[in-house]
């Protein structure tokens, strides 16, 4: 069946331009997380949509990013004016319940900012 | 805040040795421990989990207990396949985002050779 889809698979832009990236999630599932994944480091928390409740946006490193669910089902990324250190694969995951069923992760977007 | 050790890789073994990729976290009361895999080309996956204190997850011949007292969920799999090849996580959720914020490890490499 289909699993979580992003889009797109490789983005490369200029310092201090604007990025979108794109989840599908598994139909169906009501919890969708995005993460980060640098060189060497291990996968960084970012935000965490759960139905119609309040994202919790506690992993967000900065102002010049935000992230939106729409409908309940797809999730957009954006980058504001963005910096080299932002470099990294950016991944997203869907799950049924949240952490208490196993998360469906995508196979994320590289970002490299030049 | 919560935070899990992973070992390092790569680790290198040949086709039939024993593994163990050392895990072991930080987190405020009894957390849901994990380990997730990647495999070349895919998107992570939930290997096994467990829930609480002594439980052992266990998949495809890998398994993992819950060490409450050593704060541990170590992996091991008492004869490993080239197919095993792949990078391997350590995850918790624990209290923090009201248990569904999945914490990483920074993942361990695993190769297996003939």
């Amino acid at each position: 069946g289909a699993g979580v889809s992003q889009s797109p698979s490789n983005k490369v832009t200029e310092k201090g331009k604007d990025v979108e990236l794109r989840c599908d999630p598994i139909s169906g599932h009501t919890a969708l997380y995005w993460y980060r994944q640098s060189l060497g480091q291990g996968l960084e928390f970012l935000i965490y949509f759960q139905g119609n409740s309040a994202p919790d946006k506690s992993g967000l490193p900065s102002d010049r990013f935000s992230a939106e669910r729409t409908g309940g089902s797809v999730s957009t990324l954006t980058i504001q004016r963005t910096q080299q250190e932002d470099s990294a694969v950016y991944l997203c995951a869907s799950s049924l319940q949240g952490a208490g069923s196993p998360l469906h992760f995508g196979n994320g977007t590289r970002l490299t900012v030049t | 805040g919560d935070s899990v050790t992973q070992m390092e890789g790569p680790v290198t073994l040949s086709e039939e040795a024993f593994l163990t990729i050392n895990c072991t976290y930080t987190a405020t009361g009894y957390p849901s421990l994990f380990w997730y895999v990647q495999y070349p080309g895919e998107g992570l996956q939930l290997l096994l989990k467990a829930t609480k204190a002594d439980d052992k997850g266990s998949n495809k011949g890998f398994e993992a207990t819950y060490r409450k007292e050593t704060t541990s969920f170590h992996l091991e799999k008492g004869s490993v396949q080239v197919s095993d090849s792949a990078v391997y996580f350590c995850a918790l959720s624990g209290l923090t985002g009201g248990g569904n914020k999945l914490t990483f490890g920074t993942g361990t490499q695993l190769k297996v050779e003939l």
